[in-house]
């Protein structure tokens, strides 16, 4: 089975700051790792995801996110944040040949002017 | 091309009374999902059909919710009796499909249900 664990609750940052999404995630088995953003009163969207290849994925909106097989890591990441960025963000994970999607409990993003 | 459909977007009942909720998938989705949201907290599955047959209904509680997909397309969820914990969030998304969760899931705004 897999699980996700997302390290903070809520992110406040200023505008066109950096920040960083931590996700950690526990699997027996090799895994698939996606990141989706909630807007409010909307549904989820697919921001990115790793399936193979280059650890380094780059996403919508200009996020990117590493995937680190040794820490089990899936962080995301912007360089420069801007106040549409305010959503929810949930880190999800697949075990290869599984066919659940295992979601974390989100992050909180808050951008201040 | 068409999102996912839900309806309704909101509704309040008080507890020991049922609810639906309805779902249509974007056209040509085999897999269709049934997410709950509770307040701060991600979503969790509740049942996963492949056309419409159920992959995995392990955490649906089978003593007052149900649901069916007839004929492979749209789906329906029930709830009955419903309880205050059920307050939350039904999700409804659809994938394409095929051999395990690689591709994108498009979710639905969602029904918001508030059990009085």
């Amino acid at each position: 089975a897999q699980s996700v664990t997302q390290l903070d609750s809520q992110v406040p940052v200023f505008e066109e700051a950096p920040v960083e999404l931590r996700c950690n995630y526990s699997s027996s088995v090799s895994v698939y790792l996606f990141w989706y953003v909630q807007y409010p009163n909307q549904g989820l969207q697919l921001l990115l995801k790793y399936l193979s290849g280059s650890t380094l994925v780059k996403g919508i909106n200009g996020f990117e996110a590493e995937f680190n097989k040794s820490q089990t890591s899936f962080h995301l990441r912007k360089p420069s944040v801007h106040i549409s960025d305010t959503a929810e963000y949930f880190c999800a994970v697949s075990g290869y040949g599984a066919q659940k999607l295992v979601f974390g409990q989100g992050t909180r993003l808050t951008i201040n002017p | 091309e068409a999102g996912v459909a839900q309806s309704p977007r909101y509704k309040i009942i008080e507890k020991r009374q049922s609810v639906a909720f309805w779902c249509n998938p974007i056209s040509g989705h085999a897999t269709l999902y049934w997410y709950q949201q509770i307040l701060g907290q991600g979503p969790k599955l509740l049942i996963q059909f492949q056309n419409n047959g159920v992959v995995d209904d392990s955490q649906l509680p089978k003593d007052r919710f149900s649901a069916e997909r007839l004929k492979g397309v749209d789906s329906t969820l029930k709830i009955q009796p419903a309880k205050l914990e059920d307050s939350a969030v039904y999700l409804c998304a659809s994938s394409l499909g095929g051999e395990g969760v690689t591709g994108e899931l498009f979710f639905g705004e969602g029904s918001r249900l508030t059990v009085l």
